[in-house]
């Protein structure tokens, strides 16, 4: 069983389009991070969000933790080629160890 | 710049012949992880220090070794590489204090086992 279900995993879209990716558990995080990994490198941290409800702009990039704390979202506007890469939610939960446990990832493309 | 650095980058080894990957930071942080991530997936927690307190997951073969000298340092050994050990290899470091769970990681090591 997947404790955080990430979605979609594949997304091509072309430039200029919106896009969002949902990160979804039936578990409270403490925390929840974002990270982008190009191919052949590690994952860099993006966004890290802690309070329920809040929400984070990066650029064109926008992240929300839900009230409850189970879920989070990634918004890019205006998708750019750039922004093409793995994207990874990760969260720490609120009971237990301080480990990450990922979602599976977002492979996105944007098409020029 | 404070940083994690892998090495090697890309790293070729035989079936059955050990070998190492190396991890080393800048930033003192107390916490050091391993990753292994396959093509297209999320990396997968191997194990972790947490200074020298070495945490093992349940699900990590036996195969898999770690060794940490020193804050700064910290290698994952494979004893005998099979085809299914070919993986990107990550190095996280991690603050246990101010409250932050970010992890930072290195750039990884391609293992390819041929």
């Amino acid at each position: 069983t997947q404790l955080l279900e990430q979605s979609p995993q594949f997304l091509s879209i072309q430039e200029g389009e919106n896009l969002t990716v949902y990160c979804n558990s039936s578990s409270v995080f403490s925390s929840l991070q974002w990270y982008r990994q190009e191919p052949g490198e590690g994952p860099v941290l993006l966004v890290t969000v802690v309070t329920g409800g809040e929400v984070k702009k990066l650029k064109r990039l926008t992240f929300q933790f839900g009230d409850a704390r189970k879920d989070s979202s990634l918004h890019i506007t205006a998708a750019q080629p750039g922004d093409t890469g793995l994207y990874l939610c990760a969260g720490v939960r609120a009971q237990g160890a301080q480990k990450l446990v990922f979602g599976q990832g977002t492979r996105l493309t944007i098409n020029p | 710049d404070a940083m994690v650095i892998q090495n090697p980058r890309y790293q070729v080894t035989q079936f059955g012949k050990p070998v190492t990957l190396s991890c080393s930071q800048t930033l003192n942080h107390n916490v050091m992880y391993w990753y292994q991530q396959k093509s297209s997936q999320a990396p997968k927690l191997l194990f972790h220090y947490y200074d020298k307190d070495f945490n093992n997951e349940a699900d990590t073969p036996d195969n898999f070794q770690s060794r940490r000298p020193n804050t700064s340092f910290c290698f994952l050994d494979i004893r005998s590489p099979g085809l299914g050990d070919a993986a990107m290899y990550l190095c996280a470091t991690r603050t246990p204090y101010g409250g932050s769970n970010e992890q930072f990681f290195g750039p990884g090591t391609r293992l390819t086992v041929l």
